[in-house]
This record gives structure tokens, C-alpha cells and sequence, in this order.
């Protein structure tokens, strides 16, 4: 089992529309969960950041982080075309010093039907 | 321009050539990252740096090597390429107080 599971979709909306996605893992050490947005040929553009259980919105966007289920999740309200990207969920164990980076799921590829 | 800025862009090179991949970071994070991105495995880390005297394995080390030569420059080298390296490499940085990290636009790699 990988460590954080992510469904590579592609996932097909029309515009307008309340995205869904998703991410699940297995280690219970994370502490850190980050969404990025990867543009076609682009580096990975950072998201949302969250610490805690709960929900943070910025604009279209809410994240969504679920401990006790292991699970986290990314809305997007009133999707538009330029939202057509690959998402990708990405997760941190606080070591204070020791082993570091992130850990990535595999990417979700979102298309926004105009 | 680019806080992380990776050279080149893209290069095709041959089996068993030599390669660097540059990374330079004008975000003043002491922290550095090479990541690789192949299609249905998402992106991994090859190595990272805390600082220019540290320098750390990740989870898919083998055949690479690096080198921090400041806190702003952080290089990876393929020593002698083979075509399994074929891959979109990106350099990352990150605040040691801070989990996100900043990526670069990404270096594609060719190996024929």
C-alpha cells in the first residue's frame, strides 16, 4: 500500500460546478497537508496549506483535513476552465531536524468543461 | 523573475553521458530539494539539503549526487545516464519553520 493514495482520474466537470478531490493515506505521523496545482509543462504551484483537522478556505478553494478517517480533500466552488490542471496532494511528518520533504500522491487530472 | 530558477529547461543527452541539473533560489530558505516526476508515479525526492554542509539521501538516491555550492545553488548530477532517468526533474525550497515548499519549473530530461 502506498502511502498516500490518490485517484489519477481524469476527472470531467462542466463549468460551474463544485470540484471534489481527494486523498487518502496510511501514516499517521503526517502532520502537514498541502495541496499544489501543476500546470501543463509547469513546476508545482502551492495551493492550500493546512496543520490541523478542519477546514481552511481561500477564495474558490477549502481544504479539508480529516485525522481520525485519515483523509483529505480539496473543493473547488464555481470551477472554471482555467482550473484545468493536474492536483496533487502532499503530506509532511514533522521530524525537528531529521528526515524531510514531502510526501506526494500521484496526482489528480481535473478538466473544466467550458 | 523565478524565486526558483532550474537550467536548463529541457536537454536530450545520450546513455552514459555525465549531467548536471542547476537550481538557483533567490527565497533565502536554507532548505533545498531535487524531486523527480514520472507519468503514474507522481513527483520523489532524490536528495535534499538543510544547509551547504548538509546533504541528505531521499527515496530514490541511486545514480544521482549532488552538490550545494551556496545557500542559493543546489545541482544534481547524473554521473552516467541511462534511459530509466527520462523524467521532469524539479528543484524545490522550503523554510525550515515553514511544511510547503517553492518548485521550480522543471528541467525535462531526455535519455537516449
Amino acid at each position: 500500500q502506498k502511502e498516500v493514495e490518490q485517484d489519477p482520474g481524469p476527472l470531467s466537470v462542466p463549468e460551474g460546478a463544485i470540484v471534489s478531490l481527494n486523498c487518502t493515506y496510511s501514516n499517521s505521523a503526517f502532520q502537514y497537508f498541502m495541496w499544489y496545482r501543476q500546470y501543463s509543462r509547469k513546476g508545482p504551484e502551492l495551493l492550500m496549506y493546512t496543520y490541523s483537522s478542519g477546514n481552511k478556505e481561500d477564495g474558490r478553494f477549502t481544504a479539508q483535513v480529516d485525522k481520525s478517517s485519515k483523509y483529505i480533500s480539496l473543493f473547488i466552488r464555481d470551477s472554471q476552465p482555467s482550473d484545468s490542471a493536474t492536483y496533487l496532494c502532499a503530506m509532511k511528518i514533522y521530524s525537528g531536524g531529521g528526515a524531510d520533504g514531502l510526501t506526494f500522491g500521484k496526482g489528480t487530472h481535473l478538466i473544466i468543461q467550458p | 523573475d523565478a524565486d526558483v530558477t532550474q537550467t536548463p529547461r529541457n536537454r536530450i543527452t545520450k546513455t552514459g553521458k555525465r549531467i548536471m541539473l542547476e537550481c538557483s533560489q533567490t527565497k533565502g530558505h536554507d532548505r533545498m530539494y531535487w524531486y523527480r516526476q514520472d507519468p503514474g508515479l507522481g513527483l520523489r525526492l532524490i536528495y535534499y539539503s538543510f544547509d551547504v554542509k548538509d546533504i541528505n539521501k531521499g527515496e530514490i538516491s541511486d545514480g544521482y549526487s549532488v552538490s550545494r555550492q551556496a545557500q542559493a545553488k543546489f545541482s544534481l548530477s547524473l554521473e552516467s545516464a541511462i534511459p530509466n532517468q527520462t523524467a521532469l526533474y524539479f528543484c524545490a525550497t522550503s523554510d525550515p519553520d515553514r511544511a510547503e515548499a517553492f518548485f521550480g519549473q522543471g528541467t525535462r530530461l531526455t535519455v537516449v
